[in-house]
């Protein structure tokens, strides 16, 4: 496609269940973030990856809070034990390595009961 | 976050008329502004970027101005349009060596008045 893509769009869980959210960036682009989104407020910064390697994961809330990017295209990000305050939309963007702009995905919608 | 959050500042302006969004950013060290414009249930779009080293930038009926004294950051949107309605976020590059790891605002709504 040409834009990130992002799957699923919809998640409902309850708390304490195990999820994973998928980023599929546009290709070729080199830096992919993960961002999360509450209600209201701006998007937070959670981690990015050059390439295959976590270049910065300082904005991760806590342990139960990973992410990869195997092969240095598709990335996960992996929720252990969610809470309720997990919910929130989660937001991936990629960039090429020539400007800043980041491209946005639509986001999947993460709700924990 | 913070729940002052939960209540965005809006703006409400005529179709037609200029608006004016403004932003007051955090990090004197930023290199790197952008504004993002989000509609409901939608990423955030890109509009337009400014560096340091420029204080004004045009788009197409879109203008960045950047005042470094200040620390603001002002988007201006030319004949707005309903189209135009949305969240606009702007947000800064603190970490600056090209990570372009943003750090956004809370955020204006925008309404547009047919």
């Amino acid at each position: 496609g040409a834009g990130v893509s992002q799957t699923p769009s919809n998640k409902v869980t309850e708390k304490g269940k195990y999820v994973e959210l998928r980023c599929d960036p546009i290709s070729g682009h080199t830096a992919l973030y993960w961002y999360r989104q509450s209600l209201g407020q701006g998007p937070e910064f959670l981690i990015y990856f050059q390439g295959t390697g976590a270049a910065d994961d300082s904005g991760l809330p806590n342990d139960r809070f990973f992410a990869v990017r195997p092969e240095g295209s598709v990335s996960t990000l992996k929720i252990q034990r969610t809470e309720r305050g997990d919910s929130a939309v989660y937001l991936c963007a990629s960039r090429t390595g020539v400007t800043g702009e980041l491209f946005f995905g639509e986001g999947s919608r993460l709700t924990v009961l | 976050g913070e729940s002052v959050g939960l209540h965005l500042p809006t703006l409400s302006v005529q179709e037609g008329d200029n608006s004016i969004i403004n932003c007051a950013y955090s990090n004197s060290a930023s290199d790197y502004f952008i504004w993002y414009k989000q509609e409901s249930g939608k990423g955030p779009q890109f509009i337009i970027d400014i560096r340091s080293n420029m204080d004004k930038r045009q788009g197409q009926r879109v203008t960045v101005l950047l005042n470094k004294t200040v620390k603001h950051l002002s988007l201006q949107i030319a004949a707005t349009q309903p189209g135009d309605s949305a969240v606009y976020f702007c947000a800064e590059n603190i970490r600056g060596a090209g990570s372009y790891q943003l750090t956004f605002g809370k955020g204006t709504k925008l309404s547009v008045i047919p």
